[in-house]
This record gives C-alpha cells, sequence and structure tokens, in this order.
C-alpha cells in the first residue's frame, strides 16, 4: 500500500525541548517536503529536498533542521529556538521539485504542542 | 513574490446549493494550478489540476475549475454541493522561484460546511 506516513499524529513536548518528527515515503519520489499549517494561514514551506543528501531551506526554515540520508526518509526536528512551535505538521512528497507539473502528495499530518 | 489568495476563509451553504470557491495568484508567467482538499480527518489530496489547454478542467466528485489567465484567476465550483463536501480546500500555484525550482504556493484555506 503506497503512501506517506507520519508518527506520531499527536506530538506534545516541553518548551526548550527538541523533538523530531518522522516522514517515510514508499511511493520511490525523490522530492520531499515539510510544510507548516496554522489556521488562516493555509501551508508554508519549512524545508525541501530534491535528491537524497540535499535540501534547501523553505519559506519558514528558522527554529527547523533536516536531514536527507534515504530516500524514502526526511525527519524534521523542531528545535528549542523555534519561538511557536505548535502546530500541524504536514510532510508531502513528489517525483522531482524541478517538474512544474508534479503533483504533491501529503502524509497525515503530526500535531505537535507545546506545554 | 508570488502569491496566491482565496477571498472566502469560511463559507456555509445548503445541500443542493451551487458553490464558487475563489483562488486569485500573482505571477506573470506559465504557472501550473492546483486545488487539494483536506476532509475532516483525512490526508490533504488533490481534487483537481490545470497544466495547459482546455481552461475548464473537471476533477474528482463532480468539481470543476476555470483557469482565466487574464484575471489571473482559478476559481473552483461545483453545481450541487453535498453534505460530503463538508471540507478545506486549498488553492495552490506551483511556479518558478529565485533559485530556478519549482515552488508550490498555497493559499490560506477556505473552510466549507454544508449543512444537510
Amino acid at each position: 500500500d503506497g503512501g506517506i506516513t507520519q508518527s506520531p499524529k499527536y506530538l506534545f513536548r516541553k518548551e526548550g525541548q527538541n523533538v523530531t518528527l518522522s516522514c517515510e515515503q514508499n511511493l520511490n519520489h525523490d522530492a520531499m517536503y515539510w510544510y507548516r499549517q496554522d489556521p488562516g494561514q493555509g501551508l508554508r514551506l519549512i524545508y525541501y529536498s530534491q535528491i537524497v543528501n540535499d535540501f534547501q531551506k523553505g519559506d519558514i526554515a528558522e527554529g527547523y533542521s533536516v536531514s536527507r540520508e534515504k530516500k524514502e526518509s526526511f525527519p524534521l526536528t523542531v528545535t528549542s529556538a523555534q519561538k511557536n512551535p505548535t502546530a500541524f505538521y504536514l510532510c508531502a512528497s513528489s517525483w522531482r521539485t524541478s517538474g512544474t507539473t508534479d503533483t504533491q502528495y501529503f502524509g497525515p499530518g503530526t500535531r505537535l504542542t507545546v506545554l | 513574490a508570488q502569491s496566491v489568495s482565496q477571498h472566502n476563509h469560511h463559507v456555509i451553504l445548503s445541500e443542493a446549493a451551487s458553490l464558487e470557491l475563489g483562488c486569485n495568484y500573482s505571477y506573470g508567467g506559465t504557472v501550473n494550478l492546483f486545488w487539494y482538499v483536506q476532509y475532516p480527518g483525512q490526508h490533504l489530496q488533490l481534487l483537481l489540476k490545470y497544466f495547459s489547454g482546455d481552461p475548464l478542467v473537471k476533477g474528482i466528485k463532480g468539481f470543476e475549475a476555470e483557469f482565466i489567465k487574464s484575471k489571473f484567476s482559478f476559481n473552483l465550483r461545483k453545481p450541487s454541493v453535498q453534505w460530503s463536501d463538508t471540507a478545506e480546500y486549498f488553492c495552490a500555484v506551483n511556479a518558478p522561484s529565485t533559485s530556478g525550482t519549482y515552488k508550490y504556493i498555497f493559499g490560506t484555506g477556505t473552510r466549507l460546511k454544508v449543512l444537510a
């Protein structure tokens, strides 16, 4: 069953702690993305990766870090430097980022709450 | 910078009413346009997309959208909504960034509630 999985579904963190959100895809896609979804603000791009061992900052990368050691995995770390981390985080993938017609496929999301 | 505007943040309709959700983008070059839908508790999924050709595109579940280049618009329509259409709808543009790679830019979303 192909798709994107994100874990955990809900995550609680104490202020000042780093936390890592998991994203795995078995679609054999080259490109992967992390978005943050806040009410009334749509989806904002945090980081994206076109190939293994390569990634670029999106529009709101401050306070976040990523790695892409394997094609199917793109974990996101929310660091203590992120001033307002409570949000819904969505991972997505597509065949590539250079393609203008590529459709993005989304995971179910992780809701992070900082206490 | 490119941007996508969705003017209606919340829409409430009765079943069988017609729906039109507005979407405008700001980019003068060739764009690819998408509508995504997020049903309660489900993944964000593609509703329809426009790349080229016929500006009236049809998607799943009876939805359609019309690309009007002169108005920079890509409005979503459905002649008769159902209770199951209750969801959040996002318009998106795929356009080149300053680095040359293509980036998705999403609108802020429209929450549609259909009353049975």
